[in-house]
């Protein structure tokens, strides 16, 4: 069974740094790309990141380009969100998901919230 | 980045109604789109992928149709557990962007 669970949320101040990590089992991880999904509260679905299966490949939305970095680790089926310089609008709830062929999301995390707030 | 425009934004129907949702790419995407559902507190849910093509264990009154920039989810009879919000999502490029979302609601 394919699992993803994310974890590392919490509360910032604006400005701050916070580290989500999200644990992958039930499938071959390194061939699958990860990709990064949030939702501000009561707000739409907005993508963040994505990385490649081997991680050579990393894509950003415009909104967080420069200040978010993703990594993956595949000999412990992780993949991370770095995420420097965090203003408020950053607050969401952040979701991994696994990244099929062509760019759709078959299975999600459960999410973990990230507050930036003072 | 291509804009993704979901129709209605919000939609309330009985059980039993057949209801569609479309959504509009701000180019050419092909088959690049996506159908998620998401009910509250909870992740969302792939439905359809590359446009028309039913993941695994969806219900078949689920179908969607549509190519270039415009998209159609049709759900053609309504049971208690499809009230939830709907989500469009094209994977045409990066960055990968999704419609505002549908909230269907019962009548």
């Amino acid at each position: 069974e394919v699992q993803l669970l994310e974890s590392g949320g919490g509360l910032v101040q604006p400005g701050g740094s916070l580290r989500l990590s999200c644990a992958a089992s039930g499938f071959d991880f390194s061939t699958y790309a990860m990709t990064w999904v949030r939702q501000a509260p009561g707000r739409g679905l907005e993508w963040v990141s994505l990385i490649s299966g081997a991680g050579g490949d990393t894509f950003y939305a415009d909104s967080v380009k420069g200040r978010f970095t993703i990594s993956r680790d595949n000999s412990k089926n992780t993949v991370s969100l770095h995420m420097d310089s965090l203003r408020p609008e950053d607050t969401a709830v952040y979701y991994c998901a696994r990244d099929v062929i062509n760019g759709w999301f078959d299975h999600w995390g459960q999410g973990t919230l990230v507050t930036v707030s003072s | 980045d291509i804009q993704m425009t979901q129709s209605p934004s919000s939609l309330s129907a009985f059980l039993g109604d057949r209801v569609s949702i479309t959504c509009r790419a701000g180019q050419n995407i092909r088959r690049h789109l996506n159908w998620y559902q998401q009910k509250p507190g909870k992740a969302p849910k792939i439905l359809i992928y590359a446009a028309s093509t039913l993941q695994n264990g969806v219900p078949s009154r689920f179908t969607g149709s549509g190519s270039g920039t415009e998209f159609t989810l049709t759900i053609s009879s309504l049971q208690p557990e499809d009230f939830a919000t709907y989500y469009c999502q094209q994977s045409y490029t990066t960055p990968y962007t999704f419609g505002q979302g549908t909230k269907l609601q019962i009548k």
